[in-house]
C-alpha cells in the first residue's frame, strides 16, 4: 500500500485557523484529495489538488507540494461543527487513505 | 437522487457464515469502491471495478469477492465470515466528470462473533 502520515489529533478554538498536515512517499499519482467523516457518518469530498498550489473552497484551502511531498488542508474560522476526522487520499484511480486527523474544536 | 445506498446497515454474523453487501448508485458513475474503516483508522481499499465488467483487488482484498452486477451495482460478499472482518464497510462511486470525487454511502456495520 501507500504510505500517507496525518497527526493523529489537533485541538483549536471556535474562529481560529488549523492546518492539517499529510506527507506521503509514493509518486505518480494523479491528485490529493481531502475528506471529512463526522463520527458515525461517511466521508465526504472536501477539496481535490490535481497540480501544485492553493485550492480555495469557502472555508477550506488545500495545497499541495510534489516535490516536497506534502499537502494540507487549511481551516478558517473553525466552527465547532467542524469537529470531525479529515482524511488525505491519493488517487491512482483507485485511492489511498491516510489514517485520519481527529480534530477538536472547542469553544 | 438517492445518491450511494448500502444495505444492509447493521449486520450480525458467526464465523464461518456468509453474507454478502449490496451497494447501488444512480449517478451513472463508471467506476465504484468497496472499503473498510477499523476504529480509530482511515478507508482501506478491498475491491474496486474501474468499470461496469471489470473488478480488481485493492490493499486488503482476501477473504472477500466482488461482483459488478451492472454500471449500478457492486456488491461484496464475505465466504466464510472471521472476527477480523468485523469493520464499518462503505462503498462509494466517481463519475467521469468528476473523477476525483468520490461520493460514499452510509455504510454498513459488521460484527463478526
Amino acid at each position: 500500500g501507500q504510505s500517507l502520515e496525518q497527526p493523529s489529533e489537533v485541538t483549536a478554538v471556535e474562529g481560529a485557523i488549523v492546518q492539517i498536515n499529510c506527507t506521503y512517499q509514493t509518486s505518480g499519482f494523479y491528485g490529493l484529495s481531502w475528506y471529512q467523516q463526522h463520527d458515525g457518518g461517511a466521508p465526504t469530498f472536501l477539496s481535490y489538488n490535481a497540480l501544485d498550489g492553493l485550492e480555495e473552497t469557502g472555508r477550506f484551502s488545500s495545497f499541495l507540494s510534489r516535490s516536497d511531498s506534502y499537502g494540507y488542508l487549511l481551516l478558517q474560522e473553525l466552527q465547532m461543527k467542524d469537529s470531525a476526522s479529515y482524511f488525505c487520499a491519493v488517487n491512482f484511480n483507485k485511492f489511498y487513505f491516510g489514517s485520519g486527523t481527529k480534530l477538536n474544536v472547542k469553544p | 437522487n438517492a445518491g450511494v445506498t448500502q444495505t444492509p446497515k447493521f449486520q450480525v454474523l458467526k464465523t464461518g457464515q456468509s453474507m454478502t453487501l449490496q451497494c447501488a448508485q444512480d449517478m451513472n458513475h463508471n467506476s465504484m469502491y468497496w472499503y473498510r474503516q477499523d476504529p480509530g483508522m482511515g478507508l482501506r481499499l478491498i475491491y474496486y471495478s474501474a468499470s461496469e465488467g471489470t473488478t480488481d483487488k485493492g490493499e486488503v482484498p482476501n477473504g472477500y469477492n466482488v461482483s459488478r452486477l451492472n454500471k449500478r451495482e457492486f456488491s461484496l460478499r464475505l465466504e466464510s465470515a472471521a472476527p477480523s472482518q468485523t469493520s464499518v464497510y462503505f462503498c462509494a462511486s466517481v463519475g467521469m466528470s468528476s473523477y476525483n470525487e468520490q461520493f460514499f454511502g452510509p455504510g454498513t456495520r459488521l460484527t463478526v462473533l
